[in-house]
């Protein structure tokens, strides 16, 4: 049971580059989520999503775009990356309401130069 | 606003204390609470999920308790080893109707000393 899987694990961008980021997972749950994690500033929502076809903002969504095509694929994309992207990126499933919780992929470090 | 505070924000123990770390929410409407595990450069490992209607869970060295009225909840960890060591975060789940989003705390810097 692999849970939820994020590609890739690093990358380097350079300033004004476009990437997507992978979070797949294969729990069958409905919500899907992506967080950033800084020094000093803790883990921020980004986007999520509570079904395939949906996606909504969260805190942090300037500079960010979303897709859910299919249930277990959450993408993560920087059309123009930024420096201020350089942070580390964590995509989170879990049901809609239930006695589990959430769960964390490893996580993709991203360094914008 | 629910706001998550976990104080404090690093804790240094010799091998073999137990330890007791705090998380404290303003907001007592919550559906559940969780504590997470985070190792340096890796990503969060679920420990504990404390239902609302839950005083405390435990697993292993593990226990972790809820007062929902008080806004509280500690995270016990018995006989504490060097490999305890890692950042623990807590995580708070509102209810239904107020969305489906987690509140973390900014997390507690563990250091057990051999």
């Amino acid at each position: 049971n692999a849970g939820v899987t994020q590609t890739p694990k690093f990358r380097v961008l350079k300033t004004g580059q476009s990437m997507t980021l992978l979070c797949a997972q294969d729990m069958n749950h409905e919500y899907m989520y992506w967080y950033r994690q800084d020094p000093g500033m803790g883990l921020r929502l980004i986007h999520y999503s509570v079904g395939e076809g949906t996606t909504a903002k969260g805190e942090v969504p300037d500079g960010y775009n979303v897709s859910r095509l299919k249930k277990q694929n959450f993408l993560l994309g920087l059309e123009s990356a930024a420096p201020s992207q350089t942070s580390v990126y964590f995509c989170a499933s879990s049901y809609s309401f239930g006695h589990d919780g959430y769960t964390f992929g490893s996580g993709t470090r991203l360094t914008v130069v | 606003k629910q706001e998550v505070t976990q104080i404090p924000a690093a804790l240094s123990v010799p091998e073999g204390e137990n330890l007791v770390l705090n998380c404290s929410f303003t907001d007592s409407a919550i559906y559940n609470l969780q504590w997470f595990r985070q190792d340096p450069g890796k990503g969060l490992t679920s420990l504990l999920l404390i239902q609302s209607s839950q005083r405390e869970q435990t697993s292993g060295r593990l226990n972790a308790s809820l007062d929902k009225s008080s806004g509280r909840s500690t995270l016990y960890i018995a006989a504490s080893q060097p490999g305890d060591s890692a950042t623990y975060l807590c995580a708070v789940r509102p209810p239904k109707a107020a969305g489906n989003k987690l509140t973390f705390g900014g997390g507690t810097r563990v250091l057990v000393k051999p």
